[in-house]
């Protein structure tokens, strides 16, 4: 059963950059079906997807944050990070690392952690 | 506001049938790409419940099933328990955003 684990601050300043892990167990991070994603909630509302990197490091960004993310991946220690630069308070939110299942019809999320609130507050 | 349209809430009765639409368009559910749906219970990470329009994981009981027609997806559940009461996401691809979009969320109350 994979397992994942989100780690990082819970407070961050605004401007700054947030940065978080995810830590894979229970499976490999280099399975040639799958990549490995984030999506965040902020609080009450809906999902965003903001990412996902293959093990080659090939990634894809949600257009609307694509300048400010960068999803990086260690495939020796099975863990993935992000990183969110010059967040506001608009950024706080619950984030989720997830596994992206590749399927024909369009990928989807089948394995998710628990998620981490970060809020971004001076 | 997303490309995934869903009502904010359904209800039904213990026992009964519960439905949520989730409505997209031509450049999404439309261009052939699947729905998937979550299951997020209160204060829990979502869970996958349906992948591929009508797939689901093992674990999923039989009362959720899934359909999709043209621009359009549904998520059915039969014989609602007080359990299943819940937020529910469908998901997709859209080609003009080049993004994985969510719907915007259904709260499932059984009364």
């Amino acid at each position: 059963q994979v397992q994942l684990q989100e780690s990082g601050p819970g407070l961050v300043k605004p401007s700054e950059t947030l940065s978080l892990t995810c830590t894979v167990s229970g499976g490999s991070i280099r399975s040639s079906s799958d990549y490995w994603g984030w999506i965040r909630q902020p609080p009450g509302q809906g999902l965003e997807w903001i990412g996902f990197i293959y093990y080659s490091g090939k990634t894809y960004y949600n257009p609307s944050l694509k300048s400010r993310v960068t999803i990086s991946i260690d495939t020796t220690k099975n863990r993935f990070s992000l990183k969110l630069n010059s967040v506001t308070a608009a950024d706080t939110a619950v984030y989720y690392c997830a596994r992206v299942h590749a399927f024909d019809g369009g990928n989807y999320f089948d394995y998710w952690g628990q998620g981490t609130l970060v809020t971004v507050s001076s | 506001q997303s490309v995934l349209t869903q009502p904010p809430s359904v209800s039904g009765a213990p026992g009964q049938r519960a439905t949520i639409s989730c409505t997209g368009s031509s450049s999404n559910i439309g261009t052939g790409y699947d729905v998937h749906w979550y299951q997020q219970l209160p204060g829990t990470a979502p869970k996958l419940l349906m992948f591929g329009n009508t797939n689901r994981p093992s674990g999923v009981p039989d009362r959720f099933s899934g359909s999709k027609s043209g621009t359009s997806a549904s998520l059915a559940i039969t014989g609602l328990q007080a359990e299943d009461e819940a937020d529910y996401y469908c998901q997709s691809y859209d080609t003009s955003l080049s993004s994985w979009v969510f719907g915007g969320g259904t709260k499932l109350t059984v009364l």
